[in-house]
């Protein structure tokens, strides 16, 4: 069956630094990955996908993902982080029968400094 | 307004007592998703539902009853609440296809006394 792991549980950037959330999956075939952003009290946000083709995807509020099959990975970076994205964030991949499901990694929890 | 909801928002009830929470969605989406969050456990499904009158068990099912009579509604129920049973729960829907990603509710907290 496909997991996912976050590492980090918290993560503490200030306020103008870069960021890099890390995920690591595992998968039998082609992984379908997501990432999600969950502010304080709300529902998830979709950040960004990716299904094949560029392994450099680029998703909303500045946020970019890299997949590395060798590293089974899918980090989530932006180079300059806002106090507006302090929020929990969430890794994800589909699932190996039909997509139609998703495994969610346990979530880090981005603070950001001032 | 369009989108997904959830109600009721908050909701504290007794062990033993059966609870309904509602998800309705108004995109007419053929899948639909309960979630709960725990800590430490991110998110983990319940149940999910491919079209009306399909449903099907995912990782986390003993003590919850979903049925889906209409595309627009996915009701989950406790059928006896118990204190295990305390979370936040989210409702989700998507479009049928290997692309389309999952739009979630708000949540609903539930606190199960």
């Amino acid at each position: 069956a496909q997991s996912v792991t976050q590492p980090d549980i918290h993560i503490t950037v200030s306020e103008g630094a870069s960021l890099e959330l890390r995920c690591n999956y595992s998968y039998g075939a082609t992984p379908y990955l997501f990432w999600y952003v969950q502010s304080p009290g709300q529902g998830l946000q979709l950040l960004l996908k990716y299904f094949s083709g560029d392994t450099l995807v680029q998703g909303i509020k500045g946020f970019e993902a890299e997949f590395k099959r060798s590293q089974s990975s899918f980090n989530l970076r932006k180079p300059s982080v806002h106090w507006s994205d302090a929020a929990e964030y969430f890794c994800a991949v589909a699932s190996n029968s039909g997509y139609s499901t998703l495994t969610f990694g346990k979530g880090t929890m981005l603070l950001v400094s001032p | 307004d369009a989108g997904i909801t959830q109600s009721p928002r908050y909701k504290i009830t007794e062990t033993g007592r059966q609870v309904t929470l509602m998800c309705h969605q108004t995109w007419s989406h053929s899948y639909m998703f309960w979630y709960r969050q725990d800590l430490g456990h991110g998110l983990r499904l319940i149940y999910y539902s491919a079209a009306a009158d399909i449903t099907d068990k995912g990782e986390v099912p003993d003590g919850y009853v979903v049925s889906r009579s209409k595309t627009e509604n996915f009701p989950l129920t406790l059928e006896s609440a118990t204190r295990s049973q305390t979370s936040v729960y989210f409702c989700a829907s998507k479009l049928a296809g290997d692309y389309n990603e999952q739009f979630f509710g708000p949540g609903t907290r539930l606190t199960v006394l």
